[in-house]
């Protein structure tokens, strides 16, 4: 069973701090992979992807993927109160429809 | 604006009622899919169609049925047939369902309680 595992947090950091948030997973299969945003009570918002080892960076967020360790990991760099929300670990294996998520990190950005 | 709509935002149920989501896309996506989000728990995937008039089952798709007669539409019923139906409901869309780049795009959601 494809399984996705996250810190439930919640992670707290001080405004201006680097946010680190992990998942790791459990299908060596997996070639692609996402990271949401959810605000308390809105839908996910997709915030990064990344497909091969190495780090994607985009703005304030990095995103790090490491295949031989079934790892990746989300950094929120200068972190603000508004990046407080829980970020959904989303991972899908190569050539098929479906995304298996992980139940998500709340992180709570403290001014 | 191209995006995704779900409608109603809210809706309540009775015991014995089967009620219906609606999901539109203006984005020309491929695929959509039908997720339900539990408090505290990740997203599980119930329906997903990959193209107008096939669908296939996902995870949980028992009590749970879908039509897709057109490329931008992708309708949940919920039936009686469901004993937990309580749950935030969350209706994607990607350019393509098979691909390895295939990036899901979420719309508002319906947030479905039932009496």
């Amino acid at each position: 069973q494809k399984e996705v595992e996250q810190n439930s947090g919640p992670l707290s950091v001080p405004e201006g701090a680097i946010a680190s948030l992990n998942c790791t997973y459990s299908d060596r299969g997996s070639q692609s992979f996402f990271w949401y945003r959810q605000y308390s009570g809105k839908s996910p918002e997709l915030i990064m992807s990344i497909y091969s080892n190495g780090d994607k960076e985009d703005g304030r967020f990095t995103a790090q993927l490491n295949k031989a360790s079934q790892y990746v990991s989300l950094l929120i760099r200068d972190s603000q109160p508004s990046d407080s929300a829980t970020y959904l670990c989303a991972v899908k294996q190569g050539g098929s429809y479906q995304l298996t998520f992980g139940k998500g990190t709340k992180l709570s950005v403290i001014p | 604006d191209g995006g995704i709509t779900q409608s109603p935002k809210y809706l309540f149920r009775k015991e014995g009622q089967n009620v219906t989501l609606s999901c539109e896309q203006n984005l020309n996506h491929d695929a959509m899919y039908w997720y339900r989000q539990d408090p505290g728990q990740g997203l599980r995937l119930i329906y997903y169609s990959q193209i107008v008039n096939d669908f296939q089952k996902g995870d949980i798709a028992e009590g749970y049925s879908v039509s897709r007669e057109k490329k931008e539409s992708f309708p949940l019923t919920v039936t009686s047939a469901q004993k937990n139906p309580t749950a935030f409901y969350l209706c994607a869309s990607s350019r393509l369902a098979d691909t390895s780049y295939n990036e899901q795009f979420f719309g508002p959601g319906t947030r479905l309680t039932v009496l």
